[in-house]
């Protein structure tokens, strides 16, 4: 079956412009979460959404940040007035019913801010 | 709160020698540990997972409470195991926490 999708794969954008990142879970998985993946970093948690439950916002960094999911699939994370600082790769996962299981991930978005 | 700590940025070892990840872990409950793997160019994928107790690729990992840690062993290592390793602990919150990871090279 189809795997965790992200969309665009690169994605290279000026400071203070927004830029919206993609992510199309696994079908069937009730649970999404958005990372931030820097070098030498580790991945840093960002959002987490199960079924319709409000999301876990506890990770985004600022208000910059936001992310939305729609239907209980797809989900779109938002970064507004963009800094260099932003520049990272941005990772979805998703799981089966969220809590313990096993983390499917998608490829990543490379975020480059110039 | 939950921590993640691998000590190690880089491993490097010759190919056929054994390899140790380490992993420490820092949480009051009973944790579920995971460790993931990041091979080049592709995406971040599930190793093993301490409640199935397997053995994936020749790599094994024991969860010991008395010293919280959950490092990651290969008696023989492989050039195919170089890769990005990831240890992760997921408890109450249901949100992993993950470690800054180890890259592993395996020489030839």
């Amino acid at each position: 079956g189809a795997g965790v999708s992200q969309s665009p794969s690169n994605k290279v954008t000026e400071k203070g412009k927004d830029v919206e990142l993609r992510c199309d879970p696994i079908s069937g998985h009730t649970a999404l979460y958005w990372y931030r993946q820097s070098l030498g970093q580790g991945l840093e948690f960002l959002i987490y959404f199960q079924g319709n439950s409000a999301p876990d916002k506890s990770g985004l960094p600022s208000d910059r940040f936001s992310a939305e999911r729609t239907g209980g699939s797809v989900s779109t994370l938002t970064i507004q007035r963009t800094q260099q600082e932003d520049s990272a790769v941005y990772l979805c996962a998703s799981t089966f019913r969220g809590g313990v299981d096993t983390q499917y991930f998608g490829p990543g978005t490379r975020l480059t801010v110039l | 709160a939950q921590r993640v700590t691998q000590p190690e940025k880089l491993l490097s070892v010759f190919k056929g020698a054994p390899v140790e990840l380490k992993c420490n872990y820092s949480y009051s409950g009973s944790p579920e540990l995971f460790w993931y793997v990041q091979y080049s160019r592709q995406r971040l994928q599930l190793l093993l997972r301490h409640i199935s107790r397997e053995s994936i690729k020749g790599f094994t990992a024991d969860l010991n409470k008395g010293e919280t840690s959950f490092h990651l062993k290969k008696p023989f290592a492989q050039e195919e195991d170089s890769a990005m390793y990831y240890c992760a602990l997921t408890g109450g919150s249901y949100i992993p926490t993950f470690g800054r990871g180890t890259s592993l090279i395996v020489h030839p």
